[in-house]
């Protein structure tokens, strides 16, 4: 069964400019999360979907995030624009949903961030 | 509001020997606790799930154990090896939370051959 797929793996922009990453969930897997995590930090989640809906969103900046999951499968994080403190890895995870609030979530590889 | 403190944040061993990574919760009211691997550059790789109903689970060498009514968990790791050099990350889903894995900020391992 493949797992959670991320791209890029990489990426380095210059402040202000766009970016944006993509995740692929284990399939069937209808919860999906966004999680940042900083050098030397646990992650922390941005924002969570179950399928299409996005369901807890409050830990997202809305003023420069934007996130999507059209169709209820992969899912696209937007940073617009860029700023140096947005430097971090962004992890996507995926659970089943079958064991509600109890499921393991298994994380893809992550994108890391550079913000020159 | 939760926290998850996990100590040391650093620990290097010899090769072979038993060790034990602790992880600690303000905020018993938990579903779960997850124990997590990190290689350098590399996403979680998940390692043991336990229910808030469960004291323990183990796969190969690694054992967790956990004690809601006193905020902590342990990795327990046998005969380590090399190999095992990575972060390893707590993380627990509150009740407050409610999904939302909550993370320590990991202990690096470093098992010398």
């Amino acid at each position: 069964e493949a797992g959670v797929v991320q791209s890029p793996r990489y990426k380095i922009i210059e402040k202000k400019q766009p970016v944006a990453f993509w995740c692929n969930p284990i399939s069937g897997h209808n919860t999906l999360y966004w999680y940042r995590q900083n050098l030397g930090q646990g992650p922390e989640l941005l924002i969570r979907y179950e399928n299409e809906e996005a369901v807890d969103d409050s830990q997202l900046p809305k003023d420069r995030f934007s996130a999507e999951r059209l169709k209820g499968v992969d899912s696209t994080l937007k940073i617009q624009p860029a700023e140096l403190g947005d430097s971090a890895v962004y992890l996507c995870a995926s659970s089943s949903g079958e064991a509600g609030v109890s499921d393991e979530q298994y994380f893809g590889p992550g994108t890391r961030l550079t913000v020159t | 509001k939760q926290e998850v403190t996990q100590i040391p944040a650093a620990l290097s061993v010899p090769e072979g020997e038993n060790l034990v990574l602790n992880c600690s919760f303000t905020d018993s009211a938990i579903y779960n606790l997850q124990w997590f691997r990190q290689d350098p550059g590399k996403g979680l790789t998940s390692l043991l799930l336990i229910q808030s109903s469960q004291r323990e689970q183990t796969s190969g060498r690694l054992n967790a154990s956990l004690d809601k009514s006193s905020g902590r968990s342990t990795l327990y790791i046998a005969a380590s090896q090399p190999g095992d050099s990575a972060t390893y990350l707590c993380a627990v889903v509150d009740m407050d939370s409610s999904y939302k894995l909550i993370f320590g900020s990991g202990t690096r391992l470093l098992v010398r051959p």
